[in-house]
């Protein structure tokens, strides 16, 4: 099994629908991460957490909302989808001590119609 | 404005030549800096990193140099290899990786 693993891998929804993207790790890591990727702006970030009751706001928090229901999970929720969050969205993680290092998910696809 | 930067969106090489990605970067309390490999349908993988004490770092084939007067890094893999065809991401961090600062990408083809 991945070390970080996200679901869906895939998902196509319409404009205004409630969607969630959830990510659990098995790697004991404190830190989690939400990535968003487009073509050309390489990765950018929406939210992180560094433990369970540490939630910060990335680059690009706006219309995104997260959870961070234990240290293993970290799930990613657009309330009301638009178009323009068409995306691929990445959860990382990192041990948060020394040089730190993230691991990634394979990903997310979302796509808003 | 973007912090990281790629400013080649792609690159070709022959297998077995020299492949050199680069990056630069504006923040001067950047201070950790890494070099991530992208497959399709897979999440980026860690390649190799530096921090701001060295100015060159080395594993196998890979090897990061950092030029920081000048900020820029750039990614030598030698010799280039099939396999090596993906996208690779510099990112950049102050504090030791406390956030991370992405760039575009560039996207590598090693011809046979």
């Amino acid at each position: 099994d991945a070390d970080v693993t996200q679901t869906p891998r895939n998902r196509i929804t319409k404009t205004g629908k409630r969607i969630m993207l959830e990510c659990s790790q098995t790697k004991g890591h404190d830190r989690m991460y939400w990535y968003r990727q487009d073509p050309g702006l390489g990765l950018r970030l929406i939210y992180y957490s560094f433990d369970v009751k540490d939630i910060n706001k990335g680059e690009i928090s706006d219309g995104y909302s997260v959870s961070r229901q234990a240290q293993a999970k970290f799930s990613l929720s657009l309330e009301s989808a638009i178009p323009n969050q068409t995306a691929l969205y990445f959860c990382a993680t990192s041990v948060g001590i020394g040089a730190n290092v993230l691991t990634f998910g394979a990903g997310s696809r979302l796509t808003v119609l | 404005d973007q912090q990281v930067k790629q400013n080649s969106p792609s690159l070709s090489v022959q297998e077995g030549r020299i492949s050199i990605l680069n990056c630069d970067y504006t923040n001067s309390m950047f201070d950790y800096f890494l070099w991530y490999k992208k497959y399709p349908a897979e999440g980026p993988t860690f390649l190799i990193s530096i921090s701001s004490i060295k100015d060159k770092n080395e594993d196998g084939r890979f090897t990061v140099f950092l030029n920081k007067s000048a900020k820029h890094l750039s990614l030598h893999i030698v010799p280039s290899q099939p396999g090596d065809s993906a996208v690779y991401f510099c990112a950049a961090s102050d504090n030791y990786g406390q956030n991370f600062v992405f760039g575009p990408g560039t996207r590598l083809s090693v011809l046979p």
